[in-house]
């Protein structure tokens, strides 16, 4: 069971270069969220999706875009990257319902230089 | 809107001490509680939850607590292990500010380093 893929797991991007990074979970999961960890830091939302065709904005949307077209897949895309970008991000799906927990992916480095 | 604090790390113990990580939070309703672990390099890995009052969630010797009347979830282990090394966040799961979807909100996360 794959549960929450994410790729590619590492990247190293120059600056105003744009890249996607791919999610997808096979386990039919209404929500799903993109977040971001800084070295030494907590998780930051940057947005989540509550099912296919929904977005909304989390803590620190700007300089990302994201899509849902399908239940299994929310794409990140990062336009004119910057070395603010540079991160490591975390995918992540859970069923609606308040008493589940949400599943990870095993998070994309990138480093923008 | 909904939030998670939680004790600032380092942590660093002795092997066989016992670990308390403090959480406490601020929500609308009735939200579900949960603590993550994150090893070196890896995603978060689920480690227990509490879906209601007074519930208390366990899984592999950690221990936390539901306690709505002082909103907390404490983490505990009576008897910490050097594999326990890795950084540790409280969460919750409750309604956004519009009362239509739930949302995911992680503390800070606290870095728990256990010496042989």
């Amino acid at each position: 069971n794959a549960g929450v893929t994410q790729t590619p797991k590492f990247r190293i991007l120059k600056i105003g270069q744009s890249m996607t990074l791919q999610c997808t979970q096979d386990m039919n999961h209404n929500y799903m969220y993109w977040y971001r960890q800084d070295p030494g830091m907590g998780l930051k939302l940057i947005y989540y999706s509550v099912g296919a065709g929904i977005t909304d904005k989390g803590e620190v949307p700007n300089g990302y875009n994201v899509s849902r077209s399908t239940t299994e897949d929310f794409p990140l895309r990062l336009e004119l990257a910057a070395p603010s970008q540079t991160s490591v991000y975390f995918c992540a799906s859970s069923y609606k319902a308040a008493n589940t927990e949400a599943f990870f992916g095993q998070g994309t480095r990138l480093t923008v230089v | 809107g909904n939030s998670v604090t939680q004790m600032e790390g380092p942590v660093t113990l002795s092997e066989e001490a016992f670990l308390t990580i403090n959480c406490t939070y601020t929500a609308t309703g009735y939200p579900s509680l949960f603590w993550y672990v994150q090893y070196p390099g890896e995603g978060l890995q689920l480690l227990l939850k509490a879906t209601k009052a007074d519930d208390k969630g366990s899984n592999k010797g950690f221990e936390a607590t539901y306690r709505k009347e002082t909103t907390s979830f404490h983490l505990e282990k009576g008897s910490v292990q050097v594999s326990d090394s890795a950084v540790y966040f409280c969460a919750l799961k409750g309604l956004n500010s519009g009362g239509s979807n739930y949302k995911l909100t992680f503390g800070k996360g606290t870095l728990l380093t256990v010496n042989p």
